[in-house]
């Protein structure tokens, strides 16, 4: 059975940062791109990043841009989540997405 | 940049058939794949259709997926309605490799 598993979330100061993690299971990790995906309290789900089977493709949406960094450790099947400079806007439920399986998310609460 | 736009609410009595369209802004949505997304209050969005027209195992053939390349829109259709079915429901699609996201649609079970 496919399974992401979110961890890494909690409560920071604006201007703090915090990493999130994803850890895999029941595919062959490498082969798939991972997605990252938030959705801000009662908005909508919005796609912030991406990063290839070996890491060597990366994206993040503008909104995140020079701020985050996402990484994977194939090794580990585990995905990376740096988030740096945090600001309030970025209070949001953080999900994991490989192809059509989410994770359960990770909630990001920025506030002082 | 594509964008999908989605109804914000939809909403019908226990027993009928709804159905919630997702229309692209540009190029034709038939090129790319679409998902449907179910999301309740507090939970994980979970996968009702992918691949524009597949279920998942354990979704139940009340929800099907179509295009409609005519109005350049996907759509969803539940029918034989439930309370349960009662959710939030996104569509996806992609803009080259990005993944794209419908606003949203809140479908209330009367």
């Amino acid at each position: 059975e496919v399974q992401l598993v979110e961890s890494g979330g909690g409560l920071v100061q604006p201007g703090g940062s915090l990493r999130l993690s994803c850890s895999a299971s029941g595919f062959t990790f490498s082969n798939y791109v991972i997605h990252w995906v938030r959705q801000a309290p009662g908005k909508g789900l919005e796609y912030v990043s991406a990063i290839s089977g070996n890491g060597g493709s990366t994206y993040y949406a503008d909104s995140v841009k020079d701020r985050f960094t996402v990484s994977r450790d194939n090794s580990k099947n585990t995905v990376y989540f740096q988030m740096s400079s945090l600001r309030a806007e970025d209070t949001a439920v953080y999900y994991c997405v490989k192809g059509f399986i989410w994770g359960q998310g990770t909630l990001v609460t920025v506030s002082s | 940049n594509f964008l999908l736009t989605q109804p914000h609410s939809v909403s019908d009595s226990p027993g009928k058939t709804v159905t919630i369209s997702c229309t692209g802004s540009s190029g034709s949505i038939a090129s790319n794949y679409v998902q449907w997304y179910q999301q309740r209050p507090g939970s994980a969005p979970t996968t009702v259709i992918y691949e524009t027209n597949q279920r998942p195992s354990g979704v139940p053939d009340r929800f099907s997926g179509s295009i409609d390349s005519s109005s350049n829109s996907a759509s969803l259709t539940i029918s034989g309605l439930k309370t349960e079915d009662e959710a939030d429901y996104y569509c996806q699609s992609y803009d080259d490799t990005s993944l794209v996201f419908g606003g949203g649609t809140k479908l209330t079970v009367l």
